[in-house]
């Protein structure tokens, strides 16, 4: 298994721009969700999903969307890239809901906006 | 919604030597707690976890104490080794629906440095 892939790495994006990053993971789980990472800010919870065709919002969802059309893939959309946004985006996913044990993160993608 | 805070945000000491690691939660419905340990440049990866329903939990060097009258709980690393050098994380999660904890709320951070 390759567990959760995310791509791409690292991004450079200008202001204004959108972009999509992809997260796929091959362990069957119903729940995905999107952190950002700042320093001295932990990790923050952008939005999450239970299940295909189920998506909530987290902690600081403006200015991404998302969908879950599979039970695999859960993409974050950046719909027009602000400064604010440069972080380490991870995904992470695990079966039925955090309670359930743990939640298997990506390597994470660098994203910088100009 | 929950408010996790985690103190000290760095922490230094000899190898050998006992860390610890302190959270407090605001929400008194959350009921699960785990500990993630982020090397650099890594992904985080969770060590060790506790639910409401238990006081404590060891697994071999690693022990995680909760208070719940108090809303804190603690991190508890013996004989500290210089693979144990990381950022770790505690975090909260509160149940939103049937289907279980979706929400997990993470503390800021504690960089942990072992001094050879």
């Amino acid at each position: 298994n390759a567990g959760v892939t995310q791509t791409p790495k690292f991004q450079v994006l200008k202001t204004g721009q959108s972009m999509t990053l992809q997260c796929a993971q091959d362990m069957n789980h119903e729940y995905m969700s999107w952190y950002r990472q700042d320093p001295g800010m932990g990790l923050r919870l952008i939005h999450y999903s239970v299940g295909a065709g189920i998506t909530d919002q987290g902690e600081v969802p403006n200015g991404y969307n998302v969908s879950r059309s599979t039970t695999e893939d859960f993409p974050l959309r950046l719909l027009s890239a602000a400064p604010s946004q440069t972080s380490v985006y991870f995904c992470a996913s695990s079966f039925w809901g955090a309670d359930t044990g743990e939640l298997f993160f990506g390597e994470g993608s660098r994203l910088t906006v100009l | 919604g929950e408010n996790v805070e985690q103190h000290p945000s760095t922490l230094s000491v000899q190898e050998g030597d006992s860390a610890v690691i302190k959270c407090t939660y605001s929400d008194s419905a959350s009921n699960y707690f785990p500990w993630y340990k982020q090397e650099l440049g890594k992904r985080p990866q969770l060590i060790i976890d506790i639910r409401s329903n238990v006081g404590e939990k060891k697994d071999q060097r690693i022990a995680v104490t909760l208070n719940k009258t108090a809303k804190h709980f603690s991190l508890h690393i013996t004989e500290t080794q210089p693979e144990d050098s990381a950022v770790y994380f505690c975090a909260a999660s509160i149940k939103v629906t049937d289907f279980g904890n979706e929400k997990l709320t993470f503390g800021t951070g504690t960089r942990l440095t072992i001094i050879p």
